[in-house]
């Protein structure tokens, strides 16, 4: 079965601390796994992708299929990041996602 | 705005009644996808299109629900007989092999409110 759990609903930090949001998945296969961002009154946005290996707004995450992870992460939260994540798998050659349910990340001044 | 649009941003109606929602893809996108998302939880896959093909369907989607996409352009999804539990948001993503491949970009989403 596909999943992918985020296991925090909601996440709080002060501004320039590290943040990390954590996403687990389960597929049997290869998936493509994507990190989705849903800024206030926002459509949901691609932030970014693991076949991209790319920093955008500098978070960055890496895929660990032996622990089936793609923790989202960044070294110095900004007030801006205040958003909701969700994480997502699909296979390949990107048909349905699969979303977590989401973690609401608040950044703190 | 070349994204992908959605009508109406808001829907309320009495449960029985029923209920069309269009989306328009991004211009030449083939790839189009439904997904319902409810308080709390990330959005879920209900079909999607490739062209005017409707290629996959969720569990999800019961026989009241029906999707079209008839020229490959915009597309509508139809829930009949409305019930309460099919308050939520619609949302519409569409994509092509293009330049990021297969991405799916969302639309605004339609809220829907089952009185």
């Amino acid at each position: 079965a596909q999943r992918v759990t985020q296991p925090e609903k909601l996440l709080s930090v002060f501004k320039g601390a590290p943040v990390e949001l954590k996403c687990n998945y389960s597929y049997s296969g290869s998936p493509e796994l994507f990190w989705y961002v849903q800024y206030s009154r926002q459509r949901l946005q691609l932030l970014l992708r693991h076949i991209s290996r790319e920093s955008i707004k500098g978070f960055t995450a890496d895929l660990n299929k032996g622990e089936t992870s793609f923790h989202l992460k960044k070294p110095f939260a900004q007030e801006e990041d205040s958003a909701m994540y969700y994480c997502a798998l699909s296979g390949q050659g990107a048909q349905k996602l699969v979303f977590g349910q989401g973690t609401r990340l608040t950044i703190n001044p | 705005d070349t994204g992908v649009s959605q009508n109406p941003r808001h829907k309320i109606t009495k449960r029985g009644q029923n209920v069309t929602f269009r989306c328009d893809p991004i211009s030449e996108h083939n790839r189009l996808y439904w997904y319902r998302q409810t308080l709390g939880q990330g959005p879920e896959f209900l079909t999607y299109f490739q062209n005017e093909a409707q290629l996959e369907k969720s569990r999800l989607l019961s026989d009241r629900f029906s999707a079209e996409r008839p020229k490959g352009s915009f597309s509508t999804l139809e829930i009949q007989r409305t019930e309460q539990g099919d308050s939520a948001m619609y949302l519409c993503a569409s994509s092509s092999p293009g330049a990021l491949y297969w991405v799916q970009y969302f639309g605004p989403g339609t809220r829907l409110t089952v009185t």
